[in-house]
């Protein structure tokens, strides 16, 4: 059983334009939720998180938005720069350290 | 300092052979995982270690083997290798603070079994 569905698996942006990637989860008892950026070639790096006590949380650009009645949360990127073109991991965790179940990934390309 | 290093970058393995694959932190973090991601798959969390001497299963431990001697070193085995366990592995740490469950990834080792 998948413990968290991400969507899409692929996004085109036009450049100034916002992505939006979406995720949701099963496990009610989930207390931490990232987001995480990799480039190819590379491992993945945390972008931004986010913990269930909070709606929304912006760095930047960036903002996650959580729904906890609907188990859904999803990741924001404003004015999209093709520099932002990579894959996007969203994950969920049990007390933090342990077991972190991710999501299958959704490539983000921006275009010029 | 170097963060999370693995060793090798690459390898091609016959079916039945077995190896290690090293990961090595420099920042004291108690806490190590390893990882392996497959295509569209996302990443599927292999062990982890809460600190030396203790290690657990996750989702997928079957055909592998890690030990945890000391807080730096975070060694992966495989034995008797099969295609299925063609993949690219991560190995992760992060440190015990309920400020930051941060975790720092290593490169990767892209692995392919024949």
């Amino acid at each position: 059983q998948q413990q968290v569905k991400q969507s899409p698996q692929s996004l085109i942006v036009q450049k100034g334009g916002i992505s939006i990637i979406n995720c949701a989860y099963e496990n009610t008892a989930f207390d931490y939720f990232p987001w995480y950026q990799q480039f190819p070639g590379k491992g993945p790096a945390l972008l931004i998180a986010i913990r269930p006590d909070v709606s929304e949380k912006k760095e930047g650009r960036f903002t996650i938005s959580f729904n906890k009645s609907a188990k859904q949360f999803s990741l924001h990127i404003m004015d999209s720069q093709p520099g932002d073109s990579a894959t996007y991991f969203c994950a969920a965790s049990l007390g933090g350290f342990n077991k972190f179940y991710f999501g299958s990934g959704t490539k983000l390309n921006v275009k010029p | 300092n170097a963060g999370v290093t693995q060793t090798p970058k690459f390898r091609i393995l016959k079916i039945g052979q077995s190896m290690t694959l090293q990961c090595t932190q420099d920042m004291n973090h108690n806490y190590m995982y390893w990882y392996r991601q497959d295509p569209g798959m996302g990443l599927k969390l292999i062990y982890y270690s809460v600190g030396a001497g203790i290690t657990d299963k996750g989702e997928v431990p079957n055909g592998y083997n890690v030990s945890r001697s000391t807080t730096e070193d975070f060694p992966l085995r495989l034995e008797l290798a099969a295609p299925s366990q063609t993949s690219v592995y991560f190995c992760a740490s992060s440190a015990t603070s309920k400020s930051s469950y941060e975790q720092y990834f290593g490169p990767g080792t892209r692995l392919t079994v024949t």
